[in-house]
């Protein structure tokens, strides 16, 4: 067990549809990095914050936002979803800085139908 | 850019053999971390071994050891003794270090399967 959690486990939608997944840090881990793990484009970075702060933003679409509150947890809002919007969505923390190590949470199934 | 790339999309090890699996990378940048990451069939990712670009020695983690070679700028993770439990994906990773953000950069992965 990483310390990371995230809710939901798995969630099924319909295409249009809008999502919001969670993720709370590891306690005491101010970054908060998610990923989206699918088929066609492997894992790939979404987006940083840094104790509410965005810090480095990857290949997420406009339909996607992210913020980090007050607490450090974490949500990963996705709107108008579309089939290829299915994936695996991982949630990671650290202390941030030059903290080499992530740990990541077990990750939200999302499937679009 | 940085791109890692592992060219081997599935490989198989005799259980109490030793494995290697390949990660080549490319940066322009002089300094940066590599990582291998374990991702069993249950989904969770987890983390094995870090390496950074001036570590004069290459990594150790248990069973686990990175072969560095910077001019040639590969990683490769080494296995030993594999176990029946060792079967998952397995994934290089690279990030700029030190930096604000922290990143990662993954390869496509390679399932490794070990056969009993």
């Amino acid at each position: 067990d990483s310390g990371v959690t995230q809710t939901p486990k798995h969630l099924i939608t319909a295409t249009g549809q809008r999502v919001t997944l969670r993720c709370s840090p590891r306690s005491g881990d101010l970054s908060v990095y998610w990923y989206q793990q699918s088929l066609d484009q492997g894992l790939q970075f979404l987006i940083q914050y840094y104790n509410g702060e965005e810090r480095a933003k990857g290949n997420i679409l406009e339909r996607f936002s992210a913020q980090q509150f007050p607490d450090l947890h974490s949500e990963l809002n996705l709107s108008s979803l579309e089939l290829g919007d299915s994936a695996l969505y991982f949630c990671a923390s650290n202390p941030g800085q030059i903290y080499n190590e992530q740990f990541f949470g077990p990750g939200t199934r999302l499937t679009v139908l | 850019a940085q791109k890692i790339t592992q060219t081997q999309p599935g490989m198989f090890v005799q259980e109490k053999e030793a494995v290697t699996l390949d990660c080549t990378y490319d940066t322009s940048d002089q300094s940066y971390g590599l990582f291998w990451y374990k991702q069993p069939s249950s989904g969770e990712m987890i983390f094995l071994i870090y390496q950074g670009s001036y570590d004069e020695q290459n990594a150790t983690e248990g069973r686990y050891s990175l072969n560095f070679q910077k001019a040639r700028k590969s990683a490769n993770l080494v296995i030993s003794a594999s176990q029946l439990g060792d079967s998952a994906m397995y994934f290089c990773a690279m990030r700029r270090a030190p930096s604000n953000t922290g990143k990662l950069i993954f390869g496509q992965g390679t399932t490794l399967q070990v056969k009993p």
